[in-house]
């Protein structure tokens, strides 16, 4: 099993600003994503957060709106970019541990972003 | 990806009943998975069927696959008001284990 944790659980934000969720882990894991999930609605993958390279993005989701880092294998770090109303959610970092064919995703407790 | 469809959308029931929530999906898939979330909390991973099995079961829980169908569905029997959550089905498509979540059920279960 993985524990996750997420920083800040909830912020509200001005638009045009910007805003940095941290993903930290009580593991190593070697799969680690970003979801979004907008209000009401189900989750999007945004990007899988690789370790020592650049994130891997989903369609519609870009760098320059959602840079990620991942400087090891315990902690990501997901960046909102120049905010609008739109951008309103809660984002969820996962890990995957696997235990031979099958895996479990385990899921941050999200951070409910709000954008004035 | 394409995201799937459950149905209901909303479900409401007494304790002790059962519950069945279908999902319907787009493309071939590696596993799906079913997941709970509580209030717009984190997710919580239920059960985990692959592509190869047909049936699966964890406690109160019963999942269904049909490949041909490209639909599933979860079954909580004698249900508890604790149950009352959100479930999603979700679909790994790559089998790099990135989910296409479904739209979600609704359920809320009254004492």
């Amino acid at each position: 099993s993985a524990v996750i944790s997420q920083k800040p659980s909830r912020d509200i934000c001005q638009r045009g600003t910007s805003l940095t969720i941290q993903c930290q882990v009580d593991s190593q894991v070697t799969m680690m994503f970003w979801y979004r999930q907008q209000p009401g609605q189900s989750l999007t993958l945004i990007a899988t957060a690789n370790q020592g390279s650049e994130a891997t993005y989903e369609s519609g989701f870009v760098i320059d709106k959602f840079p990620i880092s991942r400087p090891n294998l315990t902690f990501s770090t997901l960046t909102v970019s120049n905010m609008s109303p739109e951008d309103s959610s809660i984002y969820l970092c996962s890990v995957v541990s696997s235990s031979g064919l099958d895996y479990e995703q385990y899921f941050g407790p999200g951070t409910r972003l709000t954008v004035t | 990806s394409q995201q799937g469809e459950e149905d209901p959308q909303a479900l409401s029931i007494q304790e002790g009943e059962n519950a069945t929530m279908n999902c319907s999906y787009k493309t071939s898939i590696n596993n799906l998975q079913w997941y709970r979330q509580n209030s717009g909390r984190g997710l919580v991973h239920l059960i985990l069927i692959r592509s190869n099995e047909r049936e699966k079961h964890s406690g109160r829980l019963r999942v269904t696959l049909d490949t041909s169908k490209k639909s599933s569905s979860l079954l909580i029997t004698a249900s508890r008001a604790a149950d009352t959550a959100s479930y999603f089905c979700a679909t790994d498509d790559t089998g790099f284990q990135k989910l296409v979540f479904g739209t979600g059920t609704r359920l809320l279960v009254s004492p």
